[in-house]
């Protein structure tokens, strides 16, 4: 029952810096998303994924970039990392996109820019 | 954008009171769910509500969507330590996205 997957769960990063926070879920879902959530906060939606090779923009989406070559993944990059990044970063999908169909998430990958 | 607030933005209560969150929007909700965050773990879904009215109950938790469908409300009977977390409601907004609260950060004392 892996479900949603992230990796990493830490990471610090020095200003400038790039990474890719990896996405992977086993649930055959075409819908993903990537949130974060800064301290005390709810959701921000960053960039989201209908199916494989569609992604599109949400609330926040400067300063990163998504793919979608496949179904099972849904990575996110950070180019230029800045401390306004510094965030909780949560990777979520689901199986229809419908008004009532739950998100399932993955347990998140902390990230510190310093 | 629809906004959804949520209050109140902190609850701190003694094991076994009761207590209710809300969740409010400028626009009429399309569907509404509820999610509840623990320490360092993602979102885990409550319950869905559809229609105006509806109410659910899931053990000691009661949820109710407004009649216009525009705010909803959690109750807790007696609350445990184990419901200590961040209560959040979504929206879908008619689209693929889910669109998150503000969220209420609950805890209970032992």
């Amino acid at each position: 029952n892996a479900g949603v997957t992230q990796t990493p769960k830490f990471r610090i990063l020095k200003i400038g810096q790039s990474m890719t926070l990896q996405c992977a879920q086993d649930m055959n879902h075409n819908y993903m998303y990537w949130y974060r959530q800064d301290p005390g906060m709810g959701l921000k939606l960053i960039y989201y994924s209908v199916g494989a090779g569609i992604t599109d923009k949400g609330e926040v989406p400067n300063g990163y970039n998504v793919s979608r070559s496949t179904t099972e993944d849904f990575p996110l990059r950070l180019e230029l990392a800045a401390p306004s990044q510094t965030s909780v970063y949560f990777c979520a999908s689901n199986d229809r996109g419908a008004l009532d169909s739950e998100a399932f998430f993955g347990q998140g990958t902390r990230l510190t820019v310093v | 954008t629809q906004l959804l607030e949520q209050s109140p933005q902190f609850l701190s209560i003694q094991e076994g009171e009761n207590l209710t969150v809300y969740c409010n929007s400028s626009s009429v909700f399309s569907s509404l769910q509820w999610y509840r965050q623990e320490p360092g773990e993602g979102p885990v879904l409550l319950v869905t509500v559809v229609t105006g009215g509806e109410v659910k109950k899931l053990k000691r938790l009661t949820f109710q969507f407004g009649d216009a469908r525009k705010d909803s409300s959690l109750h807790i009977t007696a609350a445990q330590p184990g419901d200590t977390g961040l209560y959040l409601c979504a929206e879908t907004s008619g689209t693929y996205k889910y669109i998150f609260g503000t969220g209420t950060r609950l805890k209970v004392l032992a």
